[in-house]
């Protein structure tokens, strides 16, 4: 089992619609970080969260500690949000700067 | 234009051949990373640097060397590399060792191995 489990893996929705992608872990943590894969490849930083809650534009990330679990909402999807996301965790147990990723999420917005 | 460069970006090899991937980063950051992404396995660590002259596995180190000679410079070695190196490499790079750091990738560097 994954320490780091995304869901889903897929998601496709219409242009407008409210989009949650989730993210559990399943060890204590130190910083999760949403990620953003354009689909020519590049990877963009989108959050580093340690607790609460982030906002950026149509994008929020929010983190409960207790539950082990992040998730990722775009409010207002457009087609240019279409991209794999991507969450990575600091794991407390692994020593220096290792990052722990989950899959991914293809989300894909229809115009 | 702060950055994180690679090249090449793409490479096609033979077994066993020996090849270096460069990266670098105009950003003054300490911590530098190296990953590959391959599908259904996500993006893993293969080595990473806190400052110069301090280099450390991460999650899959076999089959590759790095250096950090100079903080800017973070290049990946794979001094006889096979197929099963074939994938998407990504240099990172932050300002910080802490877990607080936002981290910017670098574009990618698709390797094939034949």
């Amino acid at each position: 089992k994954n320490e780091v489990e995304q869901s889903p893996q897929n998601l496709t929705a219409q242009e407008g619609e409210f989009i949650t992608i989730n993210c559990s872990y399943s060890v204590g943590i130190s910083a999760l970080h949403w990620l953003q894969q354009h689909p020519g490849g590049g990877i963009v930083s989108l959050f580093m969260l340690s607790s609460g809650k982030k906002k950026h534009g149509r994008l929020i990330a929010t983190i409960n500690i207790q539950e082990k679990h992040s998730s990722l909402h775009i409010t207002a999807s457009h087609p240019r949000d279409s991209a794999v996301y991507i969450c990575a965790v600091r794991l407390v147990k692994t020593s220096g700067s290792r990052l722990t990723f989950g899959e991914g999420t293809q989300l894909t917005v229809n115009p | 234009e702060a950055q994180v460069t690679q090249n090449p970006r793409y490479l096609i090899t033979v077994t066993g051949k020996k090849l270096t991937v460069t990266c670098s980063q105009n950003m003054n950051h300490e911590y530098m990373s190296w990953y590959r992404q391959d599908p259904g396995l996500g993006l893993r660590q293969i080595y990473y640097s806190m400052n110069v002259e301090v280099t450390d596995k991460g999650d899959v180190p076999e089959g590759y060397k790095v250096s950090r000679k100079e903080k800017r410079n973070f290049p990946l070695i794979l001094e006889s590399p096979s197929p099963n190196q074939t994938s998407l490499y990504f240099c990172a790079s932050s300002p910080g060792v802490d877990s607080y750091n936002e981290q910017f990738f670098g574009p990618g560097t698709r390797l094939t191995v034949l």
